[in-house]
């Protein structure tokens, strides 16, 4: 089956630090990947769309110059959080699509903490 | 964002019994996708709905995409411990694009 990574699993950092999620596809190509984020008892809210080789599609209330989004192959697209501040702290998760399938496979998710 | 009207939002339930949940949405999905993410890990893919009317069997899972395409179901049956978790419903509009989730059900099976 298609299996998604993510790395780091967790991450606690200070305020004000950046951090850095990636998200690969293991045994897929991807052209598009999309990153999620969960709060505690809550579905998931996509935060954007992230397509190989151009700019990603942010959703509304989305910072794009905080959350900044590189898809620079078709297995890896990172998601980097700028200046991260403890209302950052979330559960983030990305999904990708293999070619020729409608299906998304997500990855394990990344628990950031920020302190 | 638009998400999807999930219910029930939890349910409490004895170990051998049968479970159903189901969505709903104002608009059109194209496809359906059922999903189960444990504690501290991803949603899993379960069950994809492609056509409207299609009942879609995985082991003790069986999923049905509404005539309407605005609705979908997932009955588990037989449920047993391993079977807790949430379980979260999807809508796509189109192949490939973004998926709207529902709210998720907290599912709790009792030994």
């Amino acid at each position: 089956g298609a299996v998604v990574s993510q790395h780091p699993s967790w991450v606690i950092c200070k305020s004000g630090t950046s951090v850095k999620i990636e998200c690969r596809s293991l045994d897929f190509q991807a052209t598009t990947m999309f990153w999620y984020r969960q709060f505690p008892k809550q579905s998931l809210m996509l935060m954007a769309t992230s397509n190989e080789g151009s700019k990603a599609t942010y959703e509304q209330g989305v910072e794009k110059d905080k959350f900044l989004i590189n898809h620079a192959s078709l297995t890896l697209s990172t998601l980097t959080v700028t200046s991260a501040h403890p209302e950052d702290s979330s559960f983030y998760i990305c999904s990708a699509t293999p070619g020729g399938t409608n299906e998304q496979f997500f990855g394990p998710g990344t628990r950031l903490t920020v302190l | 964002g638009q998400q999807l009207n999930q219910s029930p939002q939890s349910m409490f339930i004895q170990e051998g019994e049968d479970v159903s949940m189901n969505c709903t949405s104002s608009s059109i999905f194209n496809t359906w996708l059922w999903y189960k993410q444990d504690p501290g890990e991803g949603p899993v893919l379960l069950i994809a709905l492609y056509k409207a009317g299609e009942l879609t069997s995985n082991g003790r899972l069986t999923a049905q995409f509404g005539i309407t395409r605005k609705d979908s179901f997932l009955n588990i049956s037989a449920s047993i411990p391993s079977d807790v978790g949430i379980y979260f419903c999807a809508g796509q509009k189109t192949s490939g694009s973004r998926l709207t989730f529902g709210e998720g059900t907290q599912l709790t099976v009792n030994p």
